[in-house]
């Protein structure tokens, strides 16, 4: 299984607002709504930030917003801070009950 | 409060064979799933099996298959990963996650293996 697509590094300015996209095929992102995006700071562990397309944890700033349409899922960065900037994973649950992650997103802010 | 403990960093030879943990606290351990995530030196995650810690029903990546074995020890709320004869490639840096429902909602703080001769 390859790994979902996602871009490699998107950058923003503060309060601006950014998109990660996250491609998979239907036997993934487009086949299930089980897709989560993770925020990895450098020498840290990743932090769940979005669960089943759409939903945020507890603790989680509503800045981050998910979304999915057909095999693309989306995650959106509002209102962008400095403290953003990380390593972005989207993952999905797959047909053959494994989890896929995408190559993952470098987020700089300017 | 959700806790995932692993277990710290380790130093082998190529061939050597090695374990390392994962503990959970604050949950009712035998009621979920837990995963094994592998992350190469400045690359990205890679989803490695998943045990569940309730009967030990195990699923594997067919990238990790035959590679890594995961276990569970429920009497002391742990998972385990383990090797039986460890390669350079396999230095990186390990999580353990738990599983709820299809969502890896917490996670430990992973743990760094470095093999090298």
């Amino acid at each position: 299984q390859s790994a979902l697509t996602q871009p490699a590094s998107v950058s923003g300015s503060p309060g601006q607002s950014i998109t990660i996209s996250c491609t998979g095929t239907s036997s993934d992102v487009g086949g299930y709504n089980y897709v989560s995006w993770y925020q990895q700071h450098p020498g840290e562990g990743p932090r769940l930030m979005i669960y089943e397309v759409s939903n945020r944890p507890s603790g989680v700033s509503n800045r981050f917003s998910g979304s999915k349409s057909g095999n693309t899922a989306s995650l959106t960065i509002s209102g962008l801070q400095a403290e953003d900037e990380a390593d972005y994973y989207c993952s999905s649950h797959t047909s053959s009950s494994t989890l896929l992650f995408g190559g993952g997103t470098k987020l700089t802010v300017l | 409060e959700v806790q995932l403990v692993q277990s710290g960093a380790e130093v082998k030879k190529p061939g050597e064979s090695l374990k390392i943990s994962c503990k959970g606290s604050g949950y009712s351990f035998t009621s979920y799933w837990i995963g094994w995530v592998r992350q190469l030196p400045g690359k990205g995650l890679e989803w490695m099996g998943i045990i569940y810690s309730g009967d030990s029903d195990t699923r594997y990546s067919p990238s990790f298959q035959g590679q890594v074995t995961i276990s569970v020890d429920k009497s002391i709320n742990t998972a385990h990963l383990q090797w039986s004869s460890l390669k350079a490639s396999d230095t990186a840096m390990y999580y353990c996650a738990r599983r709820a429902g299809y969502t890896y909602d917490y996670w430990g703080q992973g743990t760094l293996v470095t093999v090298s001769s």
